[in-house]
């Protein structure tokens, strides 16, 4: 059983560009979290998704970022016109049924913007 | 709101000796509690998970325990080894939140 994939591992992007991220849960998790951890800083939840709705997104900024889980296909973490701020690694988890069950994180894509 | 708290924020000891690192949360109401470790650059690495009606946990040199009532959990590692150098982190799920409630870690150097 595949873990938590996600990819890009290393994503380079310039200013003003997008950037997108995507995850791949455990097989049978149906319950996505993604997470930042900016640099010197702890890691950050910023939104929790379901198979096709968004849960609670009150960690995320109110503008550039998105995310989605689509009925097929990975879940996607989505930044428009990105700063050097936006510079992080983003964790992906999985978790099978419910927000109480273990969370399995994925290795990360660290984003850098120059 | 949840908030973890980790001590101390970092951590440099000889090999072999037992070493204690502390978490706590601001709310009870937890769901489970697990521990981390996270190596420079690199992902999360699950070391335990509790869960609210457990006391503790064991794995290898490792041991966790969760006190939810007063809003403490301790891993204890046994002889440690340089190997076990990294950043370990403490997260609680629940508490009024749905994603994971982290600390921001306590860097642990081991010296051979």
């Amino acid at each position: 059983n595949a873990g938590v994939m996600q990819n890009p591992r290393h994503l380079v992007r310039r200013r003003g560009q997008e950037a997108r991220l995507r995850c791949s849960p455990m097989k049978g998790h149906s319950h996505v979290y993604w997470y930042r951890q900016l640099p010197e800083e702890g890691l950050k939840f910023m939104v929790y998704l379901q198979k096709e709705n968004i849960i609670d997104e009150s960690g995320m900024p109110k503008e550039r970022f998105s995310a989605e889980f689509p009925k097929e296909g990975p879940s996607i973490l989505r930044i428009q016109q990105v700063v050097r701020g936006d510079s992080a690694a983003y964790f992906c988890a999985s978790s099978p049924l419910s927000r109480a069950d273990e969370q399995f994180f994925g290795p990360g894509t660290r984003l850098t913007v120059l | 709101k949840q908030e973890v708290t980790q001590i101390p924020a970092a951590l440099s000891v000889p090999e072999g000796e037992n070493l204690v690192l502390n978490c706590s949360f601001t709310d009870s109401a937890i769901y489970n509690l697990q521990w981390f470790r996270q190596d420079p650059g690199k992902g999360l690495t699950s070391l335990l998970l509790i869960q609210s009606s457990q006391r503790e946990q064991t794995s290898g040199r490792l041991n966790a325990s969760l006190d939810k009532s007063s809003g403490r959990s301790t891993l204890y590692i046994a002889a440690s080894q340089p190997g076990d150098s990294a950043t370990y982190l403490c997260a609680v799920q629940g508490g009024g939140a749905d994603g994971l409630t982290f600390g921001k870690g306590t860097h642990l150097i081991i010296q051979p």
